[in-house]
Parts: C-alpha cells; sequence; structure tokens
C-alpha cells in the first residue's frame, strides 16, 4: 500500500534537538490523523485535522506540534522531547472528514528514538 | 467510554493450523468493526471491516463477523501460513475516530 507515505522511516534524535516528520497522502482523502504506537500499550491518537483544520488533540504535550497546509499533506514537528516519547509514529489518511465512519489508510510510520 | 479488548497473545499456531483471534467489544450504538494487520516493520493495513449486525468481511482467506448480540468480532482464517505471522489489532468507529484493541500476535511456524 503506497497510498500514505511517511518520512523519514527511522529518526534519532538528541533531547535537545527540533526535527519534523512528514506524512503524505496520495488519496484524495479529507481527513489525516497522527497516532502513537508504543510498546506494549494501543495506539493512541494524537491529533486529527479534517479539511486542513484540526479536529482533535487528545491532550499531547506542546513539544508535539502538528502542521496541516493542506488536505494532502501533514507534518509533527518535535521539539525538546523526552526519552519516553520513542515510539513509532504513524498517520493515517480517511475519505471523508473526521466524525464520520469510514476506513483510515495507515503509512509505514516512523520509528523514532529519543536519546 | 467505547472500548475494545482483543485475547492475549502471543498465538503460535503451526502452518495449516486454524486461527482463532477473540475481540469483544463495548460501545454505544452500531458501530462500525475492523481487523488491521500489521506486519514486522510495517504499518497497519485494513485487513476487512463490517458495518453493521450479522455482516461478515473478509479478505485474504480471514473472516469475522459482526455479533451485535455478543458484541464480538472474531477473526478466524482456516489454514494459516507462515506468512501471516504478524500482529492483528481489532478496531470499532463510533464517531469517526478509531478506537484499538491492544494487538494479538501471531506467530506461524513451519
Amino acid at each position: 500500500e503506497t497510498g500514505v507515505t511517511q518520512t523519514p522511516r527511522h529518526l534519532v534524535m538528541g533531547m535537545t534537538n527540533k526535527k519534523s516528520l512528514k506524512c503524505e497522502q496520495h488519496l484524495g482523502h479529507n481527513a489525516m490523523y497522527w497516532y502513537k504506537q508504543s510498546a506494549k500499550k494501543p495506539l493512541e491518537l494524537m491529533f486529527v485535522y479534517s479539511l486542513e483544520e484540526r479536529v482533535e488533540n487528545n491532550s499531547v504535550p506542546s513539544r508535539f506540534s502538528p502542521e496541516c497546509p493542506n488536505s494532502s499533506h501533514l507534518f509533527l514537528h518535535l521539539h525538546t522531547l523526552q526519552p519516553e516519547d520513542s515510539a513509532l509514529y504513524l498517520c493515517a489518511s480517511s475519505q471523508n472528514g473526521a466524525g464520520l465512519v469510514d476506513t483510515q489508510y495507515f503509512g509505514p510510520g516512523t520509528r523514532l528514538t529519543v536519546l | 467510554g467505547d472500548s475494545v479488548t482483543q485475547m492475549e497473545g502471543p498465538v503460535t499456531l503451526s502452518e495449516e493450523a486454524f486461527l482463532t483471534i477473540n475481540c469483544t467489544y463495548t460501545a454505544t450504538g452500531y458501530p462500525s468493526l475492523f481487523w488491521y494487520v500489521q506486519y514486522p516493520g510495517e504499518g497497519l493495513q485494513l485487513l476487512l471491516k463490517a458495518t453493521k449486525a450479522d455482516d461478515k468481511g473478509s479478505n485474504k482467506g480471514f473472516e469475522a463477523t459482526y455479533r451485535k448480540e455478543t458484541t464480538s468480532f472474531h477473526l478466524e482464517k482456516g489454514s494459516v501460513q507462515v506468512s501471516d505471522s504478524a500482529v492483528y489489532f481489532c478496531a470499532l468507529s463510533n464517531t469517526g475516530k478509531l478506537i484499538f484493541g491492544q494487538g494479538t500476535t501471531l506467530q506461524v511456524k513451519p
């Protein structure tokens, strides 16, 4: 499935670094999502964008800052992260706007390690 | 709130064995139900889905039936292959938001 791409696939950063994760969907969808997948925990929904507007922020610390410049692109800007933020970050998209039941399609994820 | 419970893993089977991974849910209304699969080093892929009671989702030999009376959506496959080794996630969506179970790891040995 190459409909949703994510870069980089792997990222190692120090706690004082600033980096960004990029997600691009080629499916013509209207909603995009960021999830965090940590070991031995269910997937955690972080942010939801619908028609380029943020519609959900699940109590995510401010060191994570999302950006959705258009319906095809989604970024997650990272700064002053903590080691416990190390995880697989997954991007997803769906046809309809958020709030409507629809299938989400996932990217391959970015494996983030914070030293 | 809405939730999904999956059987604990890992599940270890020999090739050609029958697979069942249990999934039950708690939700208000009539959610849509999904199974996603995650192969090693990859993101989640939609395996199958069902949108209303008694619907059967199927794909690649996997099946699951939406059972409202037992609030279940168990995943089954008649004959597993080594290539089916992965983590399987049951999920529901009631308001557009996906609620995932914790995942069940399947290991298939030759």
